[in-house]
């Protein structure tokens, strides 16, 4: 079965440091999403994609994250300065259209010192 | 404001058992609801979801019940395995709205006990 691919696992910086995860979604997919998942809650929408257009990133603290998904097909989330805030878990999901389910990968795990 | 409510935090079944998880929603527009799983150091994996044209729907041991006039849904996992052993978020979507976002719940960590 075909999987939502990210790298890297786990990431370690310290604040003030710029961070940035990569994601593949599942071949043929359109909607990727990225979500964040603080330990012990539900994930958290940042940004959703459909092809390379923003749908929605009213919940991306834009002064210090950035997304893109340049070729409609991988994406990248940047963050830039790092906070301690920040350390969670960093989840992208893909479905084939806006009303098909999302596929999550395993996620990016990060730690600002 | 949390718009999906999740309980039990945790719970603890005996193998073969069942396990039930209950979930309360506050949006009426919402209209799909999944029930993901997750084991440690893993992503969510869909396990089940249902539209609330339907009361329920059953795969396997995994069943969800949907109560539309209550605004609630669960998830009962039949004859529970030490396997099941996880966290199980139940979500909600808008599908009619302008973004996609799931809305999860909180969690419940579930340990079967063989």
């Amino acid at each position: 079965e075909a999987e939502v691919a990210q790298s890297p696992r786990y990431k370690i910086t310290e604040k003030s440091q710029a961070v940035a995860f990569w994601c593949d979604p599942i071949s043929g997919h359109a909607t990727l999403y990225w979500y964040r998942q603080i330990l012990g809650q539900g994930p958290e929408l940042l940004v959703q994609f459909q092809d390379e257009s923003v749908v929605d990133d009213s919940q991306l603290p834009k002064d210090r994250f950035s997304a893109e998904r340049l070729k409609g097909v991988d994406s990248t989330l940047k963050i830039q300065p790092a906070e301690l805030g920040d350390s969670a878990m960093y989840l992208c999901a893909s479905s084939r259209d806006r009303d098909q389910p999302q596929h999550f990968g395993d996620g990016t795990r990060l730690s600002i010192l | 404001q949390q718009q999906v409510k999740q309980s039990p935090q945790s719970l603890i079944v005996q193998k073969g058992g069942i396990s039930i998880i209950n979930c309360a929603y506050e949006n009426t527009a919402f209209d799909y609801f999944p029930w993901y799983q997750q084991f440690p150091g893993k992503g969510p994996a869909l396990l089940i979801a249902i539209r609330p044209d339907v009361s329920e729907k059953k795969e396997g041991r995994f069943t969800i019940s949907f109560n539309k006039s209550a605004k609630q849904f669960s998830l009962h996992i039949m004859d529970s395995q030490p396997g099941d052993s996880a966290t199980y978020f139940c979500a909600a979507l808008n599908s009619g709205g302008g973004a996609d976002g799931l809305t999860f719940g909180k969690g419940t960590h579930l340990i079967i006990q063989p």
